[in-house]
């Protein structure tokens, strides 16, 4: 079965410092790998994805991710935190070279970060 | 602001009723996704149309249902609602089927059942 684990469900991080929200996956072949952030009251927002080549992908608003294949884990990273990161990301998975067509989310991780 | 569109915002009802969302794709796209996060079962799919086709089915239940009209808006019918059905209900769209492409995410309507 495809899932997706974010083992955290708050990080806090003060703001300046640099952040890590984990997420590992399990799937049938190789997989499509997506970053999203929900804000409040608001829809999710695609931040990043990872489909083929470089292991390290940058993204939106600084984010970055690296793939790692034999960990089977996609941790979002991001430098030097600010407060308005402050939000709910949510990892996702969609296998490749499957007929499975949904995508697969964690359960979110809500990303605090302090002034 | 993704260019999805869902109405309401707000849908407060009681148990046994039905209910219909509304969800507009962005320009272009033909494939619209449902989705309903609940506190207890986190972001879960329900449902894929594409052109007007049901594409993918997830969890959905069989009191649900969905459409995709000839315009490309989808509606997301819900009934003999319970409890549990609370949740927020989000559609997204992609311009192609196939969900390797990122999904853009309407603002989600919120449905409280009493």
């Amino acid at each position: 079965a495809q899932s997706v684990a974010q083992p955290e469900d708050q990080v806090n991080v003060a703001e300046g410092n640099p952040l890590t929200v984990k997420c590992t996956y399990s799937v049938s072949g190789n997989p499509y790998l997506f970053w999203y952030v929900q804000y409040p009251n608001r829809g999710l927002q695609f931040l990043l994805k990872y489909i083929t080549g470089d292991n390290l992908v940058k993204g939106s608003y600084g984010f970055e991710a690296e793939f790692n294949k034999s960990q089977t884990s996609f941790h979002l990273k991001k430098p030097s935190a600010l407060v308005s990161d402050s939000a709910l990301y949510f990892c996702a998975v969609r296998p490749l070279n499957t007929g499975f067509q949904k995508l697969v989310f964690g359960t979110g991780t809500r990303l605090l970060v302090s002034p | 602001d993704s260019g999805v569109t869902q109405t309401p915002k707000h849908l407060i009802t009681a148990t046994g009723q039905r209910v219909t969302l509304r969800c507009s794709p962005r320009s272009g796209d033909l494939s619209v996704y449902w989705y309903q996060q609940s506190l207890d079962q986190g972001l879960q799919f329900l449902i894929q149309y594409y052109n007007g086709e049901e594409r993918a089915k997830g969890n959905i239940l069989e009191r649900f249902s969905a459409q995709q009209f000839p315009d490309l808006h989808s509606e997301l019918n819900l009934s003999s609602l319970e409890l549990g059905d609370s949740a927020l209900y989000f559609c997204a769209s992609t311009q192609v089927a196939d969900s390797y492409n990122e999904q853009f995410f309407g603002p989600g309507t919120r449905l409280t059942v009493l």
